[in-house]
Order: structure tokens, then sequence, then C-alpha cells
């Protein structure tokens, strides 16, 4: 059974850094055609693709976001790390990880519950 | 960039069929999957590849895609189907888009 499940904090201030962890389980994150993407939601509005990695090194980002996200993988751990720079009010958002399965045109199809993190000084 | 647009809503009775479209330049060019999400809960994949549906997804669910427009149809409306779907595809410059959402209700 695939399972993965985000963590981090709740809450930060403007300006702080994020960092959120995904861990993994039920697949391998060395498995070359899966890989683990970033995916926030902010209340009540649409879904947004933030970053994503593969065990070869590809490693690709949001236009919009690249300058602030910097994402890895520890294969030893099954984690996938997502760090965002320079926190605003309007990252406010439920931040999920999701596997992309390279099998199916790179389709989403495990995701984690998410988490809420909510930013205010 | 490119962008996927969808209605904000959908009304459907129950036992009748809802249709959710997905609009983009030229979507039929490109592989469409469809997410399904609750209330409170984290999106669930109900189609991909435009027509195929994962393990544990009802047949009632189905997709098509052809010229500027994917659907996501629900035959048989449920009141378990109330949720918002999303529509996404790759994209080489923007990666993955998302559709702007759809709130499917059931009345």
């Amino acid at each position: 059974q695939v399972t993965l499940k985000e963590s981090g904090p709740v809450l930060v201030k403007p300006t702080e850094t994020l960092t959120l962890t995904c861990t993994v389980s039920g697949f391998s994150l060395s498995n070359a055609r899966m890989g683990v993407s970033w995916i926030r939601q902010p209340p009540g509005k649409a879904l947004e693709w933030l970053a994503h990695i593969f065990s070869i090194d590809e490693k690709s980002y949001s236009a919009s976001l690249k300058s602030r996200l910097t994402i890895s993988m520890d294969t030893s751990k099954s984690q996938v790390v997502l760090i965002m720079t320079n926190m605003d009010p309007g990252d406010t958002a439920t931040y999920y990880c999701a596997r992309i399965n390279g099998d199916y045109s790179l389709v989403f199809d495990s995701w984690g519950q998410g988490t809420l993190v909510t930013v205010s000084s | 960039s490119y962008v996927l647009t969808q209605p904000p809503s959908v009304s459907v009775a129950p036992g009748q069929t809802a249709r959710v479209s997905c609009g983009g330049t030229n979507i039929g060019s490109r592989s469409v999957h469809w997410y399904q999400q609750k209330p409170g809960q984290a999106p669930v994949l109900v189609v991909y590849d435009d027509t195929d549906r994962p393990s544990g997804i009802p047949e009632r669910f189905s997709g098509s895609n052809s010229g500027n427009t994917a659907t996501l149809t629900i035959n048989r409306v449920e009141a378990g189907d109330e949720a918002d779907y999303y529509c996404q595809v790759w994209d080489t410059s923007d990666h993955y888009v998302f559709g702007t959402g759809t709130k499917v209700t059931v009345l």
C-alpha cells in the first residue's frame, strides 16, 4: 500500500523559511519511474503545483516560485523535503505531497493527507 | 502559459448524469487526468490518461477528450459523489497544470 505523509510547522512568520518533509512508504524513491511532487491549495482555491523530484536527480520547479523553492530527496529515509524561503501570508495553504507515476503520463496517483501551513506574525 | 478552464459549479439530481468540462487549447492532444476532492480531504485520482480508471474507482466515472474540451462524466450520480473535481495535464513549459475546479452538487 502506497502512503505519503507530510510533516512540518503549522505556523510560520512572514519572511521565515518553511521546511516540509514528505515520508513515503509502499514504494521506493530509488525507482526512476516514480517521483514525488509538492502541490499546495490556498483555502477555498484551486490546486497549484510547486515542484517535483525523481531519483535520477531530475528536479523541476514552478516558474513563478522557482527562486524560493528547493526540493531534495533522502532515499535512505524515504523522505522528500521542500524548502520555501521568504514566506508571505499569501503562502498560507494546505501543502500536499503526491507520488508521480511515470508509467502513466506523469499522473499523481497517490496523495498525502496534506498539512495546513499558516503564515502570520 | 497553458490554462485549463472549468465551470465553477455543476448541479445534478441523484441518479442522473453529471458532466464536468475542462477547456484548453488543443487539449485533445494531451493526456488529461481527473481528481476528486471531498471537503477536508486530499484529492483522489478518478480518471487518468483521458479514459482510464484506477482500481477501486466505480465504472460510473468515465472520461473523454477531443479538440479543445475534455469531459468527466459521472453516471447514476450518488450523494457521495458531491465534491470538487479538477482536471490536470502536463505542459512542457508549465509542467503540471490544474484546472480551476468544479464543485459538483447533488440536489
